[in-house]
């Protein structure tokens, strides 16, 4: 199985920061890959696909990049409302994998 | 838009059954694949497997073969999630979620959730 690590696990904060959280695949998973924005007790919400293409409706703050192994998730310019955990997933292939998710907090 | 609606939650005993449904609209049910995430309480995403509701594929996690079953009802646009044999550490919030294409475990668009609490 394609192993998922994210880091930080948790990051502080303030609005208006630039965030980046990475995640990397313990081997290469071309660009299948997947971010979710999770806010408690919500269902998960999917922000990117593709490693760096936006799902309909997210707002162009949310950007990704990567391929292989290595991708970052940034959020240019960090709102109220994206306190919340993300986790990215591979779907190169079975079984798919989510990393274990970074919480971002208010500093 | 699309929609995912699931059925409400469930208490259920140490070795029963457990069906979940997630019933799609907004969009054409049959051109997307349908996947299934868990996520115990305080814990992370675990994917369960995806059902292609183009040709009725399937790919299950190894940890629930034999104990899981997903199938599509294409009359009425609905998904169903079937796990047996159900223990504690299967007490969970169930998601179904449509997938980017008919070929591809990838959500775009997630349901509620269900809270599913195996307790005897």
């Amino acid at each position: 199985d394609i192993q998922m690590t994210q880091s930080p696990s948790s990051l502080s904060a303030s609005v208006g920061d630039r965030v980046t959280i990475t995640c990397r695949a313990s081997q290469g998973i071309s660009n299948y890959l997947a971010w979710f924005q999770q806010k408690p007790g919500k269902a998960p919400k999917s922000l990117i696909y593709a490693a760096s293409s936006l799902q309909s409706g997210v707002p162009s703050k949310f950007s990704g990049s990567g391929s292989g192994t290595d991708f970052t998730l940034t959020i240019s310019s960090l709102q109220p409302e994206d306190f919340a955990t993300y986790y990215c997933q591979q779907y190169n292939s079975y079984p798919l994998t989510f990393g274990p998710g970074t919480k971002v907090d208010i500093k | 838009q699309v929609q995912l609606v699931q059925s409400g939650a469930e208490v259920k005993k140490p070795g029963a059954s457990v069906k979940v449904s997630c019933k799609a609209s907004g969009y054409t049910f049959t051109s997307y694949g349908i996947s299934w995430v868990r996520q115990a309480p305080g814990q992370g995403l675990e994917w369960m497997g995806w059902i292609s509701a183009y040709n009725g594929n399937t790919n299950y996690a190894q940890k629930l073969q034999g104990r899981v079953t997903m199938t599509t009802d294409t009359s009425t646009s609905t998904a169903y999630m079937e796990l047996r044999s159900l223990r504690s550490d299967d007490t969970a919030v169930y998601y179904c979620a449509r997938d980017l294409d008919a070929h591809t475990s990838c959500p775009d668009y997630w349901g509620q959730g269900t809270l599913v609490t195996v307790s005897s």
